[in-house]
């Protein structure tokens, strides 16, 4: 089984602390995402890797950034946490493929539900 | 700008009849479609999906239609079991890699 693993489920943290959300995934995948879960707004794309060292803007990284040393490891970073950023975090991991029915299906870590106060 | 459109933020049935939840999207050039399911506290997990070479995947209760020129996507559940109450997302790919997220779809069955 494909496991994702998130370092924490809750987090609470300060306006204006830096923030370190950790995740690990088991299956060599080449690609690895962060996703933020809002009510009525669904899962929105913050950054993603499709390598080590490789990086990719998606659609909300401003407050963000992204750190991805190791294959199996993506940490999503918060420079200066602010309230709007109180939110349920998901990283996923997915292979690269090149076609098919299991094309590029992302698995998902359990998330992080941070809180700024 | 919203690429993949779920306006039925809940949907709510009785247990042994069909659950439809739906999809709209805005790019013709979506090539690859999916549903999630996500329970409290836990990650979406992949349920079915289908290329756009298709137009209906079936696996098991789950049936996935695509309509590619009303670029409209259903998820049909049959029999609904109270166990597939969960918040359902659909999903596109493009650009071989990039997956795009609709809003969610809260299912209720009711025993």
């Amino acid at each position: 089984d494909v496991k994702v693993t998130q370092s924490s489920r809750y987090l609470v943290k300060r306006t204006g602390e830096k923030v370190f959300l950790e995740c690990v995934q088991d299956m060599d995948h080449e690609n690895m995402f962060w996703y933020r879960q809002d009510p009525g707004l669904g899962l929105r794309l913050i950054y993603f890797s499709y390598d080590v060292k490789m990086k990719e803007k998606g659609d909300i990284p401003e407050g963000y950034s992204v750190s991805r040393e190791k294959k199996e490891r993506f940490s999503l970073i918060l420079e200066s946490a602010s309230t709007n950023q109180t939110s349920m975090y998901l990283c996923a991991s997915s292979f690269v493929s090149a076609g098919g029915l299991a094309k590029n299906i992302q698995y998902f870590g359990a998330g992080t539900r941070l809180s700024v106060l | 700008d919203q690429q993949v459109k779920q306006n039925s933020p809940s949907l709510s049935v009785q247990e042994g009849r069909i659950s439809i939840l739906n999809c709209d999207y805005t790019n013709s050039m979506f090539d690859y479609f999916l549903w999630y399911k996500k329970y409290p506290a836990e990650g979406p997990t992949f349920l079915i999906s289908i290329s756009s070479i298709k137009d209906k995947n079936e696996d098991g209760r789950f049936t996935v239609f695509l309509n590619k020129s009303a670029k409209h996507l259903s998820l049909h559940i049959v029999p609904s079991q109270p166990g597939d109450s969960a918040v359902y997302f659909c999903a596109v790919i493009y650009n071989n890699n990039d997956m795009r997220f609709g809003a969610g779809t809260r299912l209720t069955v009711k025993p």
